[in-house]
């Protein structure tokens, strides 16, 4: 079954921690990108990579890091210094076959909450 | 000025019916366009792709584009309460990777 999973779904964090969210495909997409869902709001993006040891800051990356050692794997972390980080977390992949913009795949979320 | 705009809505339409949402776009040389259904809690699900000016039909529904308006349009046809979801549109603008989305057009179908 090819997909996009996302771990673990529900995550909480403590203030001045950091946490690690996990994304990895199965469907041999190049490209791989985080977005963050506010209540009520569209999708901002954080970070997003075309390929493996490559990936380029969003519009709203500071206080997130990512690594993209694995074409499967986009790990994101929340750091301490993002001071508002309750939200929903979305990564999606795609693959380049029509000039550079192809169908986006989404995984199920993580949804992320700070005590 | 937002780079893609959605009314919010929400759009309420009597089961049965044509649901039209649109989304306009302000980078001319945007090249491929989306429209994603969100159901409450869950994450987007691409329900249609188009790349080129005019229709495109898959099942209940109909993406309509026009490239010189800047606009793209989603028709559900034989709205379902099953419907009753948040579309988003997203838009690929020229000389990024980026997907830029909409906020959003929340539409309820009556039973």
């Amino acid at each position: 079954d090819g997909g996009i999973t996302q771990s673990p779904k529900y995550l909480f964090r403590k203030e001045g921690q950091n946490v690690t969210l996990s994304c990895e495909q199965n469907l041999n997409h190049d490209a791989m990108y985080w977005y963050r869902q506010d209540p009520g709001q569209g999708l901002r993006l954080i970070y997003y990579s075309q390929i493996v040891n490559d990936f380029q800051k969003g519009d709203i990356a500071e206080g997130y890091s990512v690594s993209r050692e694995k074409k499967e794997s986009f790990p994101l972390t929340v750091t301490s210094a993002q001071k508002n980080p309750t939200a929903f977390y979305l990564c999606a992949s795609n693959s380049f076959t029509r000039g550079g913009y192809n169908e986006q795949f989404f995984g199920p979320g993580t949804r992320l909450t700070v005590l | 000025q937002k780079e893609v705009e959605q009314n919010s809505g929400p759009l309420s339409v009597p089961e049965g019916a044509i649901a039209s949402l649109n989304c306009t776009y302000s980078d001319r040389g945007s090249q491929s366009f989306f429209w994603y259904r969100q159901y409450s809690g869950k994450s987007p699900e691409l329900i249609m792709s188009i790349y080129s000016n005019g229709d495109k039909e898959d099942g209940r529904f109909t993406a309509q584009l026009n490239k010189a308006s800047q606009y793209v349009s989603l028709l559900i046809r034989d709205s379902q309460p099953s419907d009753s979801a948040t579309y988003l549109c997203a838009v690929t603008p020229s000389g990024t990777y980026k997907y830029i989305f909409g906020t959003g057009t929340r539409l309820k179908v009556l039973a």
